[in-house]
């Protein structure tokens, strides 16, 4: 119940495509998606979340969907460019008496092509 | 405004060595989690700190173990080293109890285990 399914793996992409990667849950009690962007050797960066009272939110070329019923959210990039090759993880968040709790999907990993 | 820094940056043991790694979080914030995130995988929750004591645990064994200051920097230390160890160690830090629930990364120590 505490794991975040992500897809695809990986995915190629042309440069100015959309790039779309899915996640999906299992535990209601979750209340925070956020998504990170992470490049090789780095640490994972915040790139927009959502919580589920809305079921899309965008920022700039980054909008993130939710299906809160499917219990599912995925990630689009709009235009994509070469810049954006990186890993992407989405992930899930839930507090509880003791603190707040993140569970990370797998990762995808993306590559936009020039 | 310094963000979430780690140190070292890298670093090489051997099996049945002990490891002592470093973070301190962002400027305000004053809870820290620790992540362990091997080649490929995403991000796996170690445990967090808050108020200098461990609010919750991941599925990772006693010979992980924490620390946090009261200025909030936060130490991880691993005893008994073993070679699936290797790994990107990353450091978040949030504000959960005042509403900043967004974990900001640092840049991770790799550690490597021969």
């Amino acid at each position: 119940q505490q794991q975040v399914k992500q897809s695809p793996q990986s995915l190629i992409v042309q440069k100015g495509g959309i790039s779309i990667i899915n996640c999906a849950y299992e535990n209601t009690a979750f209340d925070y998606f956020p998504w990170y962007q992470q490049f090789p050797g780095k640490g994972p960066a915040l790139l927009i979340a959502i919580r589920p009272d809305v079921s899309e939110k965008k920022e700039g070329r980054f909008t993130i969907s939710f299906n809160k019923s499917a219990k599912q959210f995925s990630l689009h990039i709009m235009d994509s460019q070469p810049g954006d090759s990186a890993t992407y993880f989405c992930a899930a968040v839930y507090r509880d008496n003791y603190g707040q709790n993140f569970v990370f999907g797998p990762g995808t990993r993306l590559s936009v092509l020039p | 405004d310094a963000g979430v820094t780690q140190s070292p940056t890298h670093l090489i043991k051997t099996r049945g060595q002990q490891v002592t790694l470093r973070c301190s979080p962002k400027s305000g914030h004053d809870t820290v989690s620790w992540y362990q995130q091997a080649l490929g995988q995403g991000p796996q929750f170690i445990f967090q700190y808050y108020e200098e004591e461990e609010r919750q645990r991941g599925n990772f064994p006693d010979r992980f173990s924490g620390h946090q200051f009261p200025n909030y920097s936060s130490e991880l230390n691993v005893n008994a080293l073993l070679l699936g160890d290797s790994a990107l160690y990353l450091c978040a830090s949030s504000r959960p109890l005042a509403g900043q629930e967004t974990q900001y990364f640092g840049p991770g120590t790799r550690l490597l285990v021969l």
